[in-house]
This record gives C-alpha cells, structure tokens and sequence, in this order.
C-alpha cells in the first residue's frame, strides 16, 4: 500500500513530441505528489507537483495531470527536447509523514533530435 | 542559500571491507536528512531517515547503518559491504517549498563492492 508504481521503465520521443509517464497509488493517505528530474551522475531535483484540490497543473512545458478517484497521476512533456532526456522519478507522500517521499521506480526518457 | 555536500563521488570497494559515506548540510539548522540507494529498475529506496541528533529510523533491514553525529551530519556506514551493496547512495535533505515539502538531493556515491 506504500507503492507507487511508474510506467514505462524506459520511453523514447522523436524532439517536439509528447513524453507522457504515469505513476499509479493505493494508499488514499497520500496526499502530495511531486515529480522529479535526474541527469546522469547527478541526484534528482525537483521538477513540478500537486496536491489533490487540482486535477492539473502546468509548468511550461511540464504538466501533472492528477486523477483521484482512479488514484493515478501523470507527467506530460509536450515539444519534448533532447536535454529533457533524463530519468524521471514520480512520489507521493502521506498527509500525516510529508517529510517520507515514497518514490516510483523511474523512467528513463530519451529523446531524439 | 542551502547546499549539501556528499562525498566521495566514486568508491570501489573489496568485499568484507569497511564503509563510511559522509553528508554534511549547510544553511540550515536541524533539517530532517534521508539516505537512498538507487539500483538500476529499482528507483529510489529509502533505507534511513533523521529528524535530528542521535535519531535514526531505519526503512529496510540490511548490512548498513546510519549515524547523526552532528545536527547537519549523516553517516552511512557498514562494518562488512557485501556484492549487493553496490549502487548509487544519495543522501538527502528535505524543506518547505511554498506549500511543498521537496527533498534535496546530493550529488551521489556510486559504490562498487568487487
């Protein structure tokens, strides 16, 4: 119940397509879902995030789309570009330990001129 | 501004050795730290946290351990590494961010136990 599942492991996108990834929950004490970026040789950064009271939120070419009752929430990239290619992490976090990031397993995002 | 420091960037280590990982934090006072380990297919997996001196939870049994000397210090050790503790250890700390709580990560340790 502490999972959160992400798909796909691995995505590749022609430049200035859509990368979508989509990460999916159970425990309904989640309440916090952020999305993180990870170059290689690098740790993970924040990206963009949500909390339930949104069904969306877009920054630039980023935007979380957040569905409640089917407990799913997604990344999309739109005009995607080679230096989005990255590993993508999305999380969760309970209302009640906002400090515990539970972390999906990760995309990795490869994007072609 | 807050910036954490994670040393050293690449380690490769005999089997039955010693480990000793550091984490040091600075511009901040009694932030709450987080170590994980990044296997390739696995994501990122919590193996401890500290919300201060001398506090440590642990998230999964193993051959590590964890230390909070200092307020702005997280030890990750391990008396004998075996194989399987090869991987990318990022050490983390986390704040607010407007009405967010975000980690922050360090730069990584890839371990290799040869």
């Amino acid at each position: 119940q502490q999972q959160v599942k992400q798909s796909p492991q691995s995505l590749i996108v022609q430049k200035g397509g859509i990368s979508i990834i989509n990460c999916a929950y159970e425990n309904t004490a989640f309440d916090y879902f952020p999305w993180y970026q990870q170059f290689p040789g690098k740790g993970p950064a924040l990206l963009i995030a949500i909390r339930p009271d949104v069904s969306e939120k877009k920054e630039g070419r980023f935007t979380i789309s957040f569905n409640k009752s089917a407990k799913q929430f997604s990344l999309h990239i739109m005009d995607s570009q080679p230096g989005d290619s990255a590993t993508y992490f999305c999380a969760a976090s309970p209302y009640y330990n906002t400090d515990k990031l539970i972390f999906g397993t990760g995309t990795r995002l490869q994007v072609f001129p | 501004s807050q910036t954490i420091h994670q040393w050293p960037a690449t380690l490769v280590q005999p089997v039955g050795s010693p480990l000793s990982l550091e984490c040091t934090v600075e511009g901040t006072s009694n932030p709450n730290l987080y170590w994980y380990r990044q296997a390739a297919g696995r994501g990122l997996q919590l193996l401890f946290y500290s919300v201060g001196i001398g506090q440590i939870s642990s998230e999964v049994p193993q051959n590590l351990s964890a230390s909070r000397p200092q307020d702005r210090q997280f030890i990750l050790s391990s008396k004998k590494l075996l194989l399987s503790d090869s991987g990318f250890y990022l050490c983390a700390w986390s704040g607010t961010h407007g009405q967010f709580i975000e980690a922050f990560f360090g730069q990584g340790t890839r371990l290799t136990v040869v």
